[in-house]
């Protein structure tokens, strides 16, 4: 069975500090992976998708960079984080094409203060 | 305009009543459509997906999509006290690998 693995849960980072978030899938091969982001009641902002390693599709202009230096590995980065950082972090995979359905890893609470 | 929309809520309905959920989208040529259920301090979890115009029922949950009208929805019957949540729209957009989703309707069953 796939699993997927998000960490860490929570992060507490000071403003201009860096960010680097993983995320990892296991029992499935060359999945689609995405992140996104949710503020405080909102709903999900999609990041950054990958259909294959190296592929990275940006969706929203910002500091963040998003890297897939393998497979089934796809990692979330900040040189330097901003208070408008701060959001419960979801990464996803699905098994792409029609089938689009999503499977969620458990997220990282970020604050940025 | 936002790709994908939904009503915030929260939508409040007597438990063992019908809770409709709706949501509507810019894009015709999107293909693939799906409800995600989402508790407080969760990830979302799949609940449904439909593909093609029509019903699709799945136990409790219907969901119903109309490509003309760029509409779908969600049927909950029989509510319950644990079906409370925020439902999220999502809608796989013209390439296929992109997945959108709405702001999502907070769902409140009342005793």
């Amino acid at each position: 069975s796939q699993t997927i693995h998000q960490w860490p849960a929570t992060l507490v980072q000071p403003v201009g500090s860096p960010l680097s978030l993983e995320c990892t899938v296991e029992g499935t091969s060359n999945p689609n992976l995405y992140w996104y982001r949710q503020a405080a009641g909102r709903g999900l902002q999609l990041l950054f998708y990958s259909v294959g390693i190296g592929q990275i599709s940006s969706e929203v202009p910002q500091n963040l960079s998003a890297s897939r230096p393998q497979d089934r590995q796809f990692i979330l980065s900040s040189k330097k984080l901003l208070l408008s950082d701060s959001g419960f972090y979801l990464c996803a995979w699905s098994l792409g094409g029609r089938d689009g359905k999503l499977f969620f890893g458990s997220g990282t609470q970020l604050s940025v203060l | 305009q936002k790709e994908v929309e939904q009503n915030s809520g929260p939508l409040s309905v007597p438990e063992g009543a019908i809770a409709s959920l709706n949501c509507t989208y810019s894009d015709r040529g999107s293909q693939s459509f799906f409800w995600y259920r989402q508790y407080s301090g969760k990830s979302p979890e799949l609940i449904m997906s439909i593909y093609s115009n029509g019903d699709k029922e799945d136990g409790r949950f219907t969901a119903q999509l109309n490509k003309a009208s760029q509409y779908v929805s969600l049927l909950i019957r029989d509510s319950q006290p644990s079906d409370s949540a925020t439902y999220l729209c999502a809608v796989a957009a013209r390439v296929a690998s992109k997945i959108i989703f709405g702001s999502g309707t907070r769902l409140s069953i009342r005793p």
